[in-house]
């Protein structure tokens, strides 16, 4: 069975702009997180989604925004990129939302200049 | 808040020799998981172990163990039998256990280098 997978592995965008990020749960797995790794830093929680419903929120501000579709596949948006936001996304998926086993993907490396 | 704490920002270890990171966190509940977390340059996180606090047996999974002292609020990884492939970022987390348990809470991490 293929892992989780995210797209892109990399980008670079411009302040300002907008970005979609996307991850494909294992199969089976109903449960999709994101998190912020950024570097020299451990990740930090921003969304999960459970049965396409938002289950948790980070604190992070109103710019990201994320939605699970009905193969349990997701996105995460982020608007109005500054250069802070320059980091690696990671997405973990579960069978549930509160499942202790959690798969992480290769993450997407996104540089914002 | 749930936070967690690696103090050790870089570790190093002789190859087939035993280091141990080591991990504090900071809660108010009683039942909870810990994990730690192996991220090497591929950047994908791994699974090392688990342990849930309702369990006093520590948790073991072949070259790695772990001390878990709830009543410290300590939790740290020993590695033994050390392998090149071992070389990696180390991260230790936390996450509520329950119903609607949505995030870990991870540390900064540990750096671990192994020397041939």
């Amino acid at each position: 069975d293929a892992g989780v997978t995210q797209s892109p592995t990399h980008l670079i965008k411009t302040r300002g702009q907008q970005v979609t990020l996307r991850c494909s749960p294992i199969s089976g797995h109903k449960s999709v997180s994101w998190y912020q790794q950024v570097l020299g830093q451990g990740p930090q929680f921003i969304f999960q989604y459970y049965e396409k419903e938002e289950r948790g929120r980070g604190n992070f501000p109103d710019r990201f925004s994320a939605r699970q579709f009905p193969n349990y596949s997701s996105e995460l948006n982020v608007n109005a990129l500054l250069l802070g936001d320059s980091a690696l996304y990671l997405c973990a998926s579960s069978l549930t939302a509160w499942g202790t086993e959690a798969f992480f993907g290769q993450g997407t490396r996104l540089t914002v200049v | 808040a749930q936070t967690v704490t690696q103090s050790q920002p870089e570790m190093s270890v002789q190859e087939a020799e035993t280091v141990t990171l080591s991990c504090t966190y900071d809660t108010s509940e009683s039942d909870y998981y810990l994990f730690w977390y192996k991220q090497p340059p591929s950047r994908q996180m791994i699974l090392v172990i688990r342990q849930e606090a309702y369990k006093q047996q520590n948790a073991t999974e072949n070259r790695f163990s772990v001390n878990f002292q709830k009543a410290a609020k300590s939790f740290s990884l020993k590695i033994s039998d050390s392998q090149l492939g071992d070389a990696a970022m180390y991260f230790c987390a936390y996450k509520t256990m329950g119903y609607n348990n949505n995030d870990m809470r991870f540390g900064a991490g540990t750096r671990l280098t192994v020397k041939p």
